[in-house]
């Protein structure tokens, strides 16, 4: 069985500040990585995947996350917050290219001027 | 590209009757249908995986006589929830997902409906 924890359920960030968002995973085979944003009353879109090769994986909005194998992480960071990246990120694992995601709790990004 | 819909977007019934939920992928053929239930500030929560032209997989503690899941083309799953009741309120969220085009399991997902049951 798989499992995502995502340590803080909320974080906050002043504008221009860098962006951490925790995730640890749980997976008896090599693990499919992602993360997804999701603003309020809206679906999720995925803003970066872990598949193999590289480990630093870019993705959409500026974001960026490191698979890490011997920690069982996959953090999301960002450099430099704006505004509009307030938002709930999600964290998901999948143990093949084609079975189900499980999904961490959320952890909800709050950005002040 | 990869656009799924839902509708409708929020929709309020009255305890006992049925609702009706439509997920559409609008642009690729999904194979693969999922259906997730959110309650306020957790996590998604898989109810089942619908596969076209076949009967659809429920997750463990799911009803499936409740929550009836149709997966009749390749651009259309329906959730149907029966007998809806208070504590059936919430956000269901669908995603898809195209063999040919989202490989390595990416999903594509609906913007969410928000059933409430009065």
């Amino acid at each position: 069985a798989q499992s995502v924890t995502q340590l803080g359920s909320h974080v906050s960030v002043s504008e221009g500040a860098l962006v951490l968002l925790r995730c640890n995973y749980s997976s008896s085979v090599p693990p499919y990585l992602f993360w997804y944003v999701q603003y309020p009353n809206q679906g999720l879109q995925l803003l970066l995947k872990y598949t193999t090769g590289a480990t630093l994986v870019k993705g959409i909005n500026g974001f960026e996350a490191e698979f890490k194998k011997s920690e069982t992480s996959f953090h999301l960071t960002k450099p430099s917050a704006h505004m509009s990246d307030a938002a709930e990120y999600f964290c998901a694992v999948s143990d093949s290219g084609y079975s189900t995601l499980t999904f961490g709790k959320g952890t909800m990004l709050l950005v002040s001027p | 590209g990869a656009v799924v819909s839902q509708h409708p977007s929020r929709v309020i019934c009255k305890s006992g009757t049925s609702v009706k939920i439509e997920c559409r992928s609008l642009d690729f053929q999904a194979t693969t249908m999922f259906w997730y239930r959110q309650f306020p500030k957790q996590s998604l929560m898989l109810m089942a995986t619908s596969n076209e032209g076949s009967k659809a997989t429920y997750e463990q503690g799911v009803e499936k006589d409740k929550f009836l899941i149709n997966h009749a083309s390749l651009t259309l799953s329906t959730l149907t929830v029966t007998s809806a009741h208070p504590e059936d309120s919430s956000f269901y969220i669908c995603s898809a997902r195209d063999l040919k085009r989202g490989e390595y399991n990416e999903q594509f997902f609906g913007p969410g409906t928000r059933l409430t049951v009065l």
